[in-house]
């Protein structure tokens, strides 16, 4: 069964750097979001892409955020400087929009911990 | 824009009982309500959703039903087995593109053997 991956599966990054997180959405799939998930809270939206290009993004989603699909393959959040509380667990999505551009299927995650 | 509310937050179960978890939602525009199961470690699995166009709708033990009126959805587990114990979200997307989804709080539910 097609599945969303994602690595690194931890980054440990001090506050300042800039890290990278990748996935791999399911192949056929055209929408790709990324959601954020602080420990022990709830999924929280961060933004959805399609035809290249963000559709929606969440206050959360600012400046120091960016997205890219750089290949036919792979989906990029880019935290330009991070800060301690952007430590929380991201996971990626992709949906179809032949089944409906609701059902979202997410990655396992990467666990992102700033120091 | 939507506000999910979820219910309860922890729930205790024994080993084949059924178990509850009920959700409400904010945004009348609302027409989609996926369920996910979040095992321990690893991301939120889609298990089942309804369109608000059914009022109820089922896949082997698990069921969603829906109240428009109310603006309310639930979900049912029934004959409870302990792989499902786990964190389940319920959601509702924006209406703003659908494609926004806003998840509830979460709930732990815990089957006993």
């Amino acid at each position: 069964e097609p599945e969303v991956t994602q690595t690194p599966s931890h980054q440990v990054t001090q506050m300042g750097q800039e890290v990278i997180l990748r996935c791999v959405p399911i192949s056929n799939h055209l929408y790709f979001y990324w959601y954020r998930q602080i420990l022990g809270q709830k999924v929280e939206f961060l933004v959805s892409f399609y035809n290249n290009e963000i559709s929606e993004k969440s206050e959360i989603f600012d400046d120091q955020f960016s997205v890219e699909r750089p290949d036919g393959s792979n989906f990029t959040l880019k935290i330009r400087s991070t800060k301690l509380e952007d430590s929380a667990m991201y996971f990626c999505a992709s949906s179809d929009p032949g089944q409906g551009a609701h059902e979202q299927y997410f990655g396992p995650g990467t666990r992102l911990t700033v120091t | 824009g939507e506000n999910v509310e979820q219910h309860p937050s922890t729930l205790s179960v024994q080993e084949g009982d059924s178990a509850v978890i009920k959700c409400t939602y904010s945004d009348s525009a609302s027409n989609y309500f996926p369920w996910y199961k979040q095992e321990l470690g690893k991301g939120p699995q889609l298990i089942i959703d309804i369109r608000s166009n059914v009022g109820e709708k089922k896949d082997q033990r698990i069921a969603v039903t829906l109240n428009k009126t109310a603006k309310h959805f639930s979900l049912h587990i029934t004959e409870t087995q302990p792989e499902d114990s786990a964190v389940y979200f319920c959601a509702a997307p924006m209406n703003t593109g659908f494609q926004k989804l806003v998840f509830g709080t979460g709930t732990r539910l815990l089957v006993s053997p």
